[in-house]
């Protein structure tokens, strides 16, 4: 089965940081992974989505990121603003399943 | 954004009583799931459903029942309520592309189950 993990649970940094979230998975048989944010109270916000063959997405200030070899997916935040607070969860897709992390709050302050 | 709506999206309701909740979604995708998440436990798996009629497990299937007789409706039924199923509860749904080669799943906005 497979683990999905993502460290750190929680982040805080002040506004303008660049900022890597990271995801780490325990089969590389994944045929993508995917980044959602989360609101507090709102569902899930698909960000980007990674193909298996593909090593990254971009949508303007996000970059993610994947190393099938090494079972691990950054998701990369540049000049981070309060507005970008939210969890942010990865999710991979194999074995016709999706699993999640746990997810890693990110607090940007002002 | 994806058109999934979910129904009702507050309920509170009593030990014992069935509860049925709705997802409706527009964009004609075959793959359905419902979730769970709850602090501490992240998002759990509690059905899904491949096509009109189809449907599997979940994680934590014990004490739900599903039903998709529409390719657009997958409905998520509490036989009889307890207060473990206090949750909110996350509908989703998902399309194979490129022959297979990748999966996107999209969410609904939710539904906060209390039960008392």
């Amino acid at each position: 089965k497979q683990e999905v993990t993502q460290i750190p649970a929680a982040l805080s940094v002040p506004e303008g940081e660049n900022l890597v979230l990271n995801c780490s998975f325990t089969d590389s048989a994944i045929y993508n992974l995917q980044w959602f944010r989360q609101d507090p109270g709102k569902g899930l916000t698909s960000l980007l989505l990674i193909q298996s063959s593909q090593r990254e997405q971009t949508s303007g200030r996000l970059n993610a990121s994947l190393d099938k070899s090494s079972g691990r997916s950054t998701l990369y935040i540049a000049a981070s603003q309060p507005g970008d607070s939210a969890t942010y969860l990865c999710a991979s897709y194999n074995f016709n399943k999706f699993y999640f992390g746990s997810g890693t709050k990110l607090n940007v302050k002002p | 954004d994806a058109g999934i709506t979910q129904s009702p999206r507050h309920k509170v309701t009593e030990t014992g009583t069935p509860v049925t909740l709705r997802c409706h979604q527009t964009e004609n995708h075959r793959y359905m799931y419902w979730y769970r998440q709850d602090p501490g436990h992240g998002l759990r798996l509690i059905h899904y459903s491949y096509g009109v009629k189809d449907t599997d497990k979940g994680e934590v299937s014990d004490g739900y029942s599903v039903s998709r007789s529409k390719t657009e409706d997958f409905l998520l039924t509490l036989e009889s309520a307890t207060s473990s199923q206090t949750s909110v509860y996350f509908c989703a749904i998902s399309e194979s592309r490129d022959g297979g080669q990748f999966n996107e799943q999209f969410f609904g906005p939710g539904t906060r189950l209390t039960v008392l």
